[in-house]
């Protein structure tokens, strides 16, 4: 079993549609939580980053994490065309164990 | 906000050859950097870690004398793919970790990649 699971996709959503990603993980010594966003020969951007439990909000982008499900979730609201890109969530523990765990990534795509 | 560039975006080159990858942090001082390799549709896959001044750290099955890391100042981190074969074409990214006055997180910035193909 992975470490870090995550539904690959692909995902097709309209444009204005409110996207969900997922992921689920093992590891109960992850404690801060990332999303990251990586258009096609891109490096990945940071886009969201959390510590423990609860969500956060940036714009249009609402992270979500339930540590006593290991759960954690990214929400998209009026998502964009602009939007469609592989969406990769990433984790660590702290001190030693500070390595990103990645998921492998869903692939959205918003359709005009 | 923080910066990494990685250079070259994208390389050729015959079997045999020796290409380098250069990855800097523009912003801020990088203690730590890592090396990933990236294939079609997959998710990064961590090579090594390098720390400034001291030696890479591999990963399990990545051969340290293929894959050649350099950390020598706290800006700049090279990866060299000594003798590459065709099953080294692969997208390489690096990432680097530093201190930022960010409420004490701390976070990894990523390079934009490098496409290597070997002919």
């Amino acid at each position: 079993q992975k470490e870090v699971e995550q539904d690959p996709g692909p995902l097709s959503v309209p444009e204005g549609a409110i996207v969900s990603l997922n992921c689920t993980y093992s590891n109960s010594a992850f404690q801060y939580f990332m999303w990251y966003r990586q258009y096609s020969r891109k490096g990945p951007e940071l886009l969201m980053y959390t510590y423990s439990s609860g969500n956060k909000e940036d714009g249009r982008f609402t992270a979500q994490v339930d540590k006593s499900s290991k759960y954690i979730s990214l929400f998209i609201r009026d998502s964009q065309p602009s939007d469609s890109a592989t969406y990769l969530c990433a984790m660590r523990g702290s001190g030693s164990a500070r390595q990103l765990t990645f998921g492998s990534g869903t692939q959205l795509t918003v359709l005009p | 906000g923080a910066v990494v560039s990685q250079h070259p975006s994208r390389v050729i080159c015959k079997s045999g050859t020796s290409v380098k990858i250069e990855c800097r942090s523009l912003d801020f001082q990088a203690t730590t950097m890592f090396w990933y390799r990236q294939f079609p549709k997959q998710s990064l896959m961590l090579m090594a870690t390098s720390n400034e001044g001291s030696k890479a750290t591999y990963e399990q099955g990545v051969e340290k004398d293929k894959f050649l890391i350099n950390h020598a100042s706290l800006t700049l981190s090279t990866l060299t793919v000594t003798s590459a074969h065709p099953e080294d074409s692969s997208f390489y990214i690096c990432s680097a970790r530093g201190t930022l006055p960010d409420r004490g997180l701390e976070k990894l910035f990523f390079g934009s990649g490098t496409q290597l193909s070997v002919l």
